[in-house]
């Protein structure tokens, strides 16, 4: 059983197009992330989702707009896409009330903007 | 702003060895977790070893162990016996009242 998914795991796109990459989790977390990882493999959060109320939000474009239908679910819409968001995407989960357990990772989505 | 400085972009060891990878970090905080997670070329990020910054004793999980000095802010792991699958990026992250901060990572080589 996969704990953290993702889709797709590679997205390849022009610029200015419109995508979204969806996250699932089946750990029974209350808590999503959405990470990027840049090409210097520098990690940084971008938001976070506790029971589906937005509750992190780093200084991010507002090109990009995270939506989260359910507890298990949080998905990453990004609009008009730039050569610079070229990134590996991951979304996490983690039970909010136990920080010491980590969080859990799906595999990452490379999105490549051409 | 808590910060996590990985002072090795890239480490070496033989296979069979051992291998210490640094990590330091900075907080104004007393209740918080540590964490090293590895990242091998398929890129899926894996939780390897957790601390709690009030317990004493030193996390061990298998080969893996780290050696937590919380006064000098130093989180280092301890990789023996180090294995061809060890290869990847190691992460040292961070977790107090703030989002998860990682540092810059590790790359580690290993050489049959």
């Amino acid at each position: 059983d996969t704990a953290v998914s993702q889709t797709p795991k590679y997205l390849v796109t022009q610029m200015g197009n419109d995508k979204s990459i969806k996250c699932e989790q089946n750990l029974g977390h209350d808590t999503m992330y959405w990470y990027k990882q840049d090409s210097k493999k520098f990690l940084k959060i971008m938001f976070s989702y506790n029971n589906k109320e937005l509750i992190i939000n780093e200084t991010v474009p507002n090109r990009f707009s995270p939506k989260s239908p359910d507890k298990a679910h949080l998905n990453l819409h990004i609009n008009s896409l730039e050569l610079g968001d070229s990134a590996v995407y991951f979304c996490a989960s983690s039970r909010l009330t136990t920080r010491g357990s980590g969080q859990y990772f799906g595999p990452g989505t490379r999105l490549t903007v051409t | 702003a808590q910060t996590v400085t990985q002072s090795q972009p890239e480490m070496s060891v033989q296979e069979a060895e051992t291998v210490t990878l640094s990590c330091t970090y900075d907080t104004s905080e007393s209740d918080y977790y540590l964490f090293w997670y590895k990242q091998p070329p398929s890129r899926q990020m894996i939780l390897v070893i957790r601390q709690e910054a009030y317990k004493q004793q030193n996390a061990t999980e298998n080969r893996f162990s780290v050696n937590f000095q919380k006064a000098a802010k130093s989180f280092s792991l301890k990789i023996s016996d180090s294995q061809l699958g060890d290869a990847a990026m190691y992460f040292c992250a961070y977790k107090g009242n703030t989002p998860l901060v990682f540092g810059k990572g590790t790359r580690l080589s290993v050489i049959a």
